[in-house]
């Protein structure tokens, strides 16, 4: 595998389910990132991990749990989601050390979540 | 906070024909800026980035892009449009926590 891998690819829930999306990233990365992308939305991002780390949190709701056990995995944990959750589910990686000049960020390519 | 807003949602263009995607940007520090694409049912995938050194980018595709601080802009080219060139892009600047703020997105559509 190469890149940054997500698992599932499509996912359909109903409201009282407890599901989980997986990321993983091979690029030697030290920081990931969940990003939510609905329609006629742009990119909202929703967590991010640096070194193990949580560093930001934007104001997502709490039925979304994001874990991040080391710095190549990164997992989304769903839980009483609403219709309105549907949406394309993307996770990205980057090399965030202050000595890097890269700074891009790497995307899988998303979970497509439907809520019913 | 930094952001970027893109000009046209929707741009159309004749196979051959220039391409031109609108980005502009805010930025309270010097920005680093990127051009991302995707494909229907994709991930984003990087086309070109700007951080430092010389201000026309070139990237992938043969699309490039110029960094203009006294515009704030960063607008996206390509001098003859593919077929293959059509999808969703995205320009977006780093923020301090070294995440991206998006753009809206620009769909482009090219004709035959």
């Amino acid at each position: 595998e190469t890149g940054v891998t997500q698992t599932p690819r499509h996912l359909v829930m109903g409201m009282t389910n407890k599901k989980s999306l997986k990321c993983e990233q091979h690029l030697g990365h030290n920081a990931m990132y969940w990003y939510k992308q609905s329609a006629k939305k742009p990119l909202e991002l929703m967590f991010v991990y640096n070194f193990k780390e949580q560093t930001e949190n934007n104001s997502v709701p709490s039925r979304f749990s994001p874990e991040c056990p080391n710095s190549s995995h990164l997992f989304l944990h769903l839980h009483t989601l609403q219709p309105e959750d549907s949406a394309l589910y993307l996770c990205a990686s980057s090399d965030a050390r202050i000595s890097s000049d890269s700074y891009e960020q790497y995307f899988g390519p998303g979970t497509r979540l439907t809520v019913t | 906070a930094q952001s970027v807003t893109q000009l046209g949602s929707h741009v159309s263009v004749s196979e051959g024909a220039l391409v031109l995607l609108r980005c502009n940007y805010s930025s309270s520090v010097p920005p680093y800026l990127f051009w991302y694409v995707q494909y229907p049912n994709q991930g984003l995938q990087l086309l070109l980035k700007y951080t430092t050194g010389a201000t026309l980018v070139k990237g992938i595709n043969g699309f490039e892009a110029e960094f203009k601080k006294s515009e704030t802009s960063f607008h996206l080219t390509k001098p003859s449009a593919h077929m293959s060139d059509a999808a969703e892009y995205f320009c977006a600047v780093m923020d301090s926590g070294y995440a991206l703020n998006f753009g809206k997105g620009t769909s482009l559509l090219v004709t035959p």
